[in-house]
């Protein structure tokens, strides 16, 4: 079954607009949560990453909010670009674990 | 340090032929994951393999796929007697060496796209 829930399926906004997608969990072992950027035709590449003691973190235009006891966490991407239009995965894994649950994917694309 | 490295991009096969997808980790990375990802679907776990070693394939159906990772050499995802179904995008990833419990970030490559026809 699906662990790690994603939506929306796919988004549109405008340059400079803010992109929020979000993600939840049912696995309470889960401890660590990132994000991947997949552009067409390229493999996942790690954007940013959240572990649960923090309900923040922010690096350059993206942050990663996280609600443990909701166990969902969103990212935001702040003033979108086109450069941004790519396809973004949660994911989820516990901390002795290799294996990475992924979400189903948002496809982000963003108009000039 | 070139990245993970996977090839063919593109795999077309007939139906009941074998795929063979390749994968080279990065330099220094011991340990190799396989995904598969299936269209507008996240990406799933297959297997997880060390040097001559398969640690984990709880992921890998149960008939027709199998993965190797020898002393010297890719790591290898085969597929035999493909049917239409398999027709996906397969991913590998590496990490070096696990350390005090962590297992270190994967990185992924481009990825194979088969398509079964």
């Amino acid at each position: 079954q699906q662990q790690v829930k994603q939506s929306p399926q796919s988004l549109i906004v405008q340059k400079g607009g803010i992109s929020i997608i979000n993600c939840a969990y049912e696995n309470t072992a889960f401890d660590y949560f990132p994000w991947y950027q997949q552009f067409p035709g390229k493999g996942p590449a790690l954007l940013i990453a959240i572990r649960p003691d923090v309900s923040e973190k922010k690096e350059g235009r993206f942050t990663i909010s996280f609600n443990k006891s909701a166990k969902q966490f969103s990212l935001h991407i702040m003033d979108s670009q086109p450069g941004d239009s790519a396809t973004y995965f949660c994911a989820a894994k516990a901390f002795n674990d290799y294996k990475l649950s992924f979400g189903a994917g948002t496809t982000v694309t963003v108009r000039a | 340090n070139a990245g993970v490295m996977q090839n063919p991009r593109h795999l077309v096969r007939r139906r009941g032929q074998e795929a063979r997808l390749r994968c080279s980790p990065m330099k220094g990375h011991s340990h190799v994951y396989w995904y598969r990802q299936l269209p507008e679907e996240g990406l799933k776990f297959m297997v997880y393999l060390q040097k001559e070693n398969i640690i984990d394939e709880s992921g890998m159906p149960k008939e027709r796929f199998s993965a190797e990772f020898p002393k010297e050499g890719p790591s290898i995802l085969r597929i035999q007697q493909v049917v239409r179904g398999d027709s996906a995008a397969y991913f590998c990833a590496s990490s070096p060496p696990q350390t005090g419990g962590w297992f270190a970030e994967a990185f992924f490559g481009q990825g194979t796209r088969l398509t079964v026809v």
